[in-house]
């Protein structure tokens, strides 16, 4: 267990919808990466959100956005869905700053958009 | 970011020690060489990091070229619960840039 959650596990909808997930760092990590995992493009940085800013932005689409809230929480909101947005959606946290610290990574979200 | 190549797949026996190479000829003095790996249906997770010296954890061990142009991980003693796909990742110390950019990696299949 890596200390951080994500909800929810699994995602159904349907092309054109709008869908939040959702992601809670370990505990005192202000960092937090998104990340895509599809089977054509492997796994992709999207963006990383450090004490409530951003820091990094990756490939992420216009239609994406991501914020991170007081508590650390972050949310990655997915709009106008495409069936080729289905993939795994992964969060990660690290502590403050350094290239050589680790990022711990949650469960993941599996998004399948029909 | 610098490149890195590593070959598709290997397999391995159970309780035999895995080699994983690594090439990333065009790495920076600042590039730390960094693995992960990711277990099937897991998240990815750490496995170890090195600048210049090899490293040693309760995972692995890192070995590092002098020249630093390659690096080896090394799996002491293989089991089932390590067949995964093995990323190898330079991070440049020397920028804010923390994100971790992702190769193919090598997926590692150990027999029973």
């Amino acid at each position: 267990d890596s200390g951080v959650t994500q909800t929810p596990k699994h995602l159904i909808t349907a092309t054109g919808q709008r869908v939040t997930l959702r992601c809670s760092p370990r505990s005192g990590d202000l960092s937090v990466y998104w990340y895509q995992q599809s089977l054509d493009q492997g796994l992709q940085f999207l963006i990383q959100y450090y004490n409530g800013e951003e820091r990094a932005k990756g490939n992420i689409l216009e239609r994406f956005s991501a914020q991170q809230f007081p508590d650390l929480h972050s949310e990655l909101n997915l709009s106008s869905l495409e069936l080729g947005d289905s993939a795994l959606y992964f969060c990660a946290s690290s502590g403050v700053g350094g290239t050589y610290n680790e990022q711990f990574f949650g469960p993941g979200t599996r998004l399948t958009v029909l | 970011d610098a490149k890195t190549t590593q070959p598709n797949s290997m397999e391995s026996n159970e309780e035999e020690p895995v080699h994983l190479p690594c090439n990333h000829s065009t790495i920076s003095g600042t590039d730390y060489i960094h693995w992960y790996r990711q277990l099937p249906s897991q998240g990815p997770e750490y496995v170890i990091h090195g600048l210049t010296s090899n490293v040693n954890n309760r995972m692995a061990s890192l070995a590092i070229a002098e020249d630093r142009k390659s690096s080896t991980l090394i799996l002491h003693r293989a089991t089932l619960r390590d067949a995964a796909v093995y990323y190898c990742i330079l991070r440049d110390s020397g920028s804010n840039d923390y994100k971790l950019s992702f190769g193919a990696g090598t997926t590692v299949t150990v027999r029973a």
